[in-house]
């Protein structure tokens, strides 16, 4: 079945170190990889994608990710957090293997930024 | 363009009453989305929509019904409103079935079922 895994509940970094949202998938075939942010009483914001190429894709407010194949992996860095990015992440893949290009959400990560 | 539009932003029903929940977008998106969003629980999709005149059910489908007549609209109807259906609901957009581009998302509905 496909489903999308983020494994930490909540992720504490200090204001300036380098942070670090995990996320590993499970779809057949190769899928289009998200991830988005929510902030209070908002809806989720597109951070960036993973379409093909390029193994470190780049987006918005400073965030990266890496793609990884084999681990099938999609985790989302930055290299220096700010207090303004704690939110609730979200990483997201759109199933193209099973015909329905349904997407599929992980139950996201609490990103607490300390200052 | 305001993107996708969600009507109520807040709701309060008592058990049994139904009601519809509204989302309409201006950007010619064929594929629309419902989810219910509950603590720990992420996301989990309700209905979705490839196009005007076509549904399909998602994870937690019972007890909602959709319709999609119009590009534009894609109204989420809860039939007798349950406790457990207290939550809050997002209504998405995006290109069509074979796009790479994201989903846009509504503010949400804020449910509560007494």
């Amino acid at each position: 079945a496909q489903s999308v895994a983020q494994p930490e509940d909540q992720v504490n970094v200090a204001e300036g170190n380098p942070l670090t949202v995990k996320c590993t998938y499970s779809v057949s075939g190769n899928p289009y990889l998200f991830w988005y942010v929510q902030y209070p009483n908002r809806g989720l914001q597109f951070l960036l994608k993973y379409i093909t190429g390029d193994n470190l894709v780049k987006g918005s407010y400073g965030f990266e990710a890496e793609f990884n194949k084999s681990q099938t992996s999609f985790h989302l860095k930055k290299p220096s957090a700010l207090v303004s990015d704690s939110a609730l992440y979200f990483c997201a893949v759109r199933d193209r293997g099973s015909g329905t290009y349904k997407y599929i959400f992980g139950t996201g990560t609490r990103l607490k930024v300390l200052a | 363009n305001a993107g996708v539009t969600q009507t109520p932003k807040f709701q309060v029903l008592k058990t049994g009453q139904s009601m519809t929940l509204q989302c309409a977008q201006d950007m010619n998106h064929e594929y629309m989305s419902w989810y219910r969003q509950d603590p720990g629980m992420g996301l989990r999709l309700i209905h979705y929509s490839v196009g005007a005149g076509i549904t399909d059910q998602g994870e937690v489908p019972n007890g909602y019904n959709v319709s999609r007549s119009t590009t534009e609209d894609f109204p989420l109807r809860l039939l007798s409103a349950a406790p457990s259906q207290t939550s809050v609901y997002f209504c998405a957009s995006s290109r069509g079935q074979g796009s790479n581009q994201p989903q846009h998302f509504g503010d949400g509905t804020r449910l509560s079922i007494l």
